[in-house]
């Protein structure tokens, strides 16, 4: 029953260039959430963005929304080591407090 | 800051062997998930819990079980392990308010090996 789907698979991009991963989704909801995952670790909320909303910004990340093309991206910029993770999008699931995560990004960042 | 902790980082059972894995929050939320993460298949539901001995399945819960006695714990239990149950657990909880979902908070996960 997967909803969110992220796009590209794997990337691989220099350090202090700027990292884009799209999500696409099925079927309307309440918000989009994105996480990280480093390797081999538990999840890390990133972001969490409203149907209401278009755009947000927290730090180095800005994600969009566009509910009409029912897909988010999200934007890293000035891209560091640190930020060699996995990127999962997550959008509502049916039940209210239920979400389910596309597959991920894996996100590359060459020094 | 919320904390989830999860009772081990890797663990090795045998197949047939009933195996409990314990997850603990410190936020006092209100809904804990159980997940398990396999390559090329993301992270799948298994049991989700929003209240004390409440619990709804979530996409693949055969083979498992759950129990919640208390607010801050949430048991996932594999009845009899089998080598197909070998993967990454995640364990994560969540806020219960309106005009949800919220954030979820992960525990590092548990790397359970069936052999």
């Amino acid at each position: 029953s997967q909803q969110g789907e992220e796009d590209p698979q794997a990337l691989s991009i220099q350090e202090g260039e700027n990292a884009t991963m799209n999500c696409s989704y099925k079927t309307s909801i309440n918000n989009l959430q994105w996480y990280r995952q480093n390797s081999g670790r538990g999840l890390v909320h990133l972001i969490l963005i409203r149907s209401n909303e278009r755009e947000k910004h927290s730090g180095r990340l800005r994600v969009t929304l566009d509910t009409s093309k029912k897909s988010s991206s999200l934007l890293i910029t000035a891209s560091r080591a640190a930020d060699t993770a996995s990127y999962f999008c997550a959008t509502d699931a049916s039940g209210i407090d239920k979400i389910i995560f596309g597959k991920g990004t894996r996100l590359h960042i060459l020094p | 800051d919320v904390k989830v902790t999860q009772s081990s980082r890797y663990l090795v059972k045998r197949t047939g062997e009933k195996v409990f894995l314990e997850c603990v929050q410190d936020m006092d939320h209100e809904n804990m998930f159980w997940y398990r993460q396999d390559p090329g298949l993301g992270l799948r539901l298994i049991y989700f819990s929003y209240d004390v001995k409440m619990k709804e399945k979530g996409d693949i819960p055969e083979g498992y079980s759950v129990s919640r006695e208390k607010k801050e714990r949430f048991s996932l239990i594999l009845e009899s392990a089998s080598t197909n149950q070998t993967s990454m657990y995640l364990c994560a909880s969540s806020l219960c308010l309106e005009a949800g979902p919220y954030e979820q908070y992960f525990g590092p996960g548990t790397r359970l090996t069936v052999t």
